[in-house]
């Protein structure tokens, strides 16, 4: 069965520093999303992206973060300068088509020191 | 609004029935999701109503009313494995997730 894969599972960084977080989506899915869930509290999203331009974005998603489809399978997110507070697990996500069900990566846990 | 509502905690016992209950803002009403989420894994899709009604897919059936922005998650016959978090979720438009807090189902022999 397809599935979202994502790299790494783990990610340390020291604050300021930038970090990519990789994503390959289902395979004949259109439509990517970012996530993050702080640990114990609720899963929150970030951003949307389809046809190559974000569809949607949440007021965390600011300045420091971007999204990209360098290729034909990959997705990546990335944080230019790290805060402490963006420590959190970042899961990818792919659905079909609008107003399907979304499926989950596995997550990069993102932890900053 | 996009506030969702459901309980923080449930207990059930092995083989019961448990309804989680969830309540959502109606504007905007896009579509609800279920997501079944272990701790430390992903989210993996339960089911979506989009229309007033249940949906049952084995185990689990979910429903829908759109006018009272109300929906609940029924789990049949339960299992230990089934103790896990169970997310609702409303699409908030451009088919982003609009997630609540979760309920942590606790199953025990």
């Amino acid at each position: 069965e397809p599935e979202v894969t994502q790299t790494p599972s783990h990610q340390v960084t020291q604050m300021g520093q930038e970090v990519i977080l990789r994503c390959v989506p289902i395979s004949n899915h259109l439509y990517f999303y970012w996530y993050r869930q702080i640990l114990g509290q609720k899963v929150e999203f970030l951003v949307s992206f389809y046809n190559n331009e974000i569809s949607e974005k949440s007021e965390i998603f600011d300045d420091q973060f971007s999204v990209e489809r360098p290729d034909g399978s990959n997705f990546t997110l990335k944080i230019r300068s790290t805060k402490l507070e963006d420590s959190a697990m970042y899961f990818c996500a792919s659905s079909e088509e609008r107003e399907r069900e979304q499926y989950f990566g596995p997550g990069t846990r993102l932890t900053v020191t | 609004g996009q506030n969702i509502d459901q309980p923080t905690e449930m207990t059930a016992t092995e083989g019961a029935i448990v309804q989680i209950n969830c309540t959502y803002q109606t504007s905007g009403f896009n579509g609800l999701f279920w997501y079944q989420q272990h701790a430390g894994e992903a989210p993996t899709f339960l089911s979506y109503n989009v229309l007033d009604g249940l949906e049952e897919k084995g185990r689990f059936s979910s429903f829908l009313s759109r006018s009272k922005g109300y929906s609940y998650l029924l789990l049949k016959e339960l299992q230990m494995k089934d103790s896990a978090s169970y997310l609702c979720a409303r699409d908030g438009g451009y088919n982003k997730l609009i997630f609540g807090a979760g309920t942590r189902l606790a199953v025990h022999p």
